[in-house]
């Protein structure tokens, strides 16, 4: 079966700060993936979405990049955290071609 | 373009009660739609899902939702609410035709009332 999942569970970092959340998947391949941000009370915003290796796209533009190294690997980076960056970050696979996909457990960012 | 709207950010009814959030979405072109659920400082979990065929789905933890067409709506209910059902729900749509994303609502917060 598959499993996905993220690391840290939790993060506390100063402003100016550099971030790197990872996130794998095992028990698949070449799965679609992405990068969600919950801002405290709020909805799901797409960020970053990826086909496969070295294929990002970006959905909103801001401080934060993303990298595709392997297949089952994808990495949310910053190289200077902003306050406004504090959220709950979700990492997700999508199966097949219907459309649902899976998420890992999340990290809590908060920037301080 | 899909787009889905949740009616209330926030529900609340008691032990026992009948459960409905509403979820209308926006489809050019034939939707595939989800609920998910997410229990405090947890992913999401995929609750249902209506892809093709009946348009009633039955889904995890006596959940249901129908879509129906005609009203652009996938409504997700449950008969008799439990305290372990309170967390936010999350209505979800892509299209089938077409390089599409899953496009998520704002999320409904459902409190059960002892």
């Amino acid at each position: 079966s598959q499993t996905i999942h993220q690391w840290p569970a939790t993060l506390v970092q100063p402003v100016g700060s550099p971030l790197s959340l990872e996130c794998t998947v095992e028990g698949t391949s070449n799965p679609n993936l992405y990068w969600y941000r919950q801002a405290a009370g709020r909805g799901l915003q797409l960020l970053f979405y990826s086909v496969g290796i070295g294929q990002i796209s970006s959905e909103v533009p801001q401080n934060l990049s993303a990298s595709r190294p392997q297949d089952r690997q994808f990495i949310l980076s910053s190289k200077k955290l902003l306050l406004s960056d504090s959220g709950f970050y979700l990492c997700a696979w999508e199966a097949g071609t219907l459309g649902e996909q899976y998420f890992g457990p999340g990290t809590r960012l908060t920037v301080t | 373009a899909q787009s889905v709207t949740q009616l209330g950010s926030h529900v609340s009814v008691s032990e026992g009660a009948l459960v409905l959030l509403r979820c209308n979405y926006s489809s050019s072109v034939p939707p595939y739609l989800f609920w998910y659920v997410q229990y405090p400082n947890q992913g999401l979990q995929l609750l249902l899902k209506y892809t093709t065929g009946a348009t009633l789905v039955k889904g995890i933890n006596g959940f249901e939702a129908e879509f129906k067409k005609s009203e652009t709506s996938f409504h997700l209910t449950k008969p008799s609410a439990h305290m372990s059902d309170a967390a936010e729900y999350f209505c979800a749509v892509i299209g089938v035709q077409g390089a599409q994303k899953l496009v998520f609502g704002q999320g409904t917060r459902l409190t059960i009332n002892p």
